[in-house]
């Protein structure tokens, strides 16, 4: 079984600043690590996810993620971020044969002007 | 991305009628469809798993005669909350994958309201 821990339940942050969003999992078998972003009452929009190769992985949105496997991170950046980044952000994990994902608690990203 | 639809968006019910929610994928063939209810301000719980042509594969502590789910075609998984009550009320979220694929792509959710 895999678990999600994302570290920061609330980030807000003003408009053009970077942001960073904390993502570690556990796992006994090898992952696929998901972001998602979730709107007011809507469902969720993948904005980027790593299934192998490079660790530096680049999203939508202007969103990328790194996947640091000594420390079982995946943790989402953005340089400059806009109002319209205010959202849920869901970190997620599978495995790489059950295809079912376990999903952090959330970081709620509001962005101020 | 894949596109993925739900009806209805929102539901209102009495207590003891039974809701039946549609998730379709509609551009690609989905193999799996999984359920997840999301309580305000709180992570998505998957419910259940559905392969097509199969039974569905229900998580520890979701109540299978509660929400009955049916997944007949590779395009359409439906969730029938029956005799609805109001600890019921939640949002109902599903996804779609199809094949070789590892990523779930999302509906939009319905959210359900039991008076």
């Amino acid at each position: 079984a895999q678990s999600v821990t994302q570290l920061d339940s609330q980030v807000p942050v003003f408009e053009e600043a970077p942001v960073e969003l904390r993502c570690n999992y556990s796992s006994s078998v090898s992952v696929y690590l998901f972001w998602y972003v979730q709107y007011p009452n809507q469902g969720l929009q993948l904005l980027l996810k790593y299934l192998s190769g490079s660790t530096l992985v680049k999203g939508i949105n202007g969103f990328e993620a790194e996947f640091n496997k000594s420390q079982t991170s995946f943790h989402l950046r953005k340089p400059s971020v806009h109002i319209s980044d205010t959202a849920e952000y869901f970190c997620a994990v599978s495995g790489r044969n059950d295809y079912k994902l376990s999903f952090g608690a959330g970081t709620t990203v509001t962005v101020r002007a | 991305g894949a596109v993925v639809s739900q009806h209805p968006s929102r539901v209102i019910c009495k207590s003891g009628t039974s809701v039946k929610i549609e998730c379709r994928s509609l551009d690609f063939q989905a193999t799996t469809m999984f359920w997840y209810r999301q309580f305000p301000k709180k992570s998505l719980m998957l419910m259940a798993t559905s392969n097509e042509g199969s039974k569905a594969t229900y998580e520890q502590g979701v109540e299978k005669d509660k929400f009955l789910i049916n997944h007949a075609s590779l395009t359409l998984s439906t969730l029938t909350v029956t005799s609805a009550h109001p600890e019921d009320s939640s949002f109902y979220i599903c996804s779609s994958r199809g094949g070789l694929q590892e990523t779930q792509y999302f509906g939009p959710g319905t959210r359900l309201l039991v008076l």
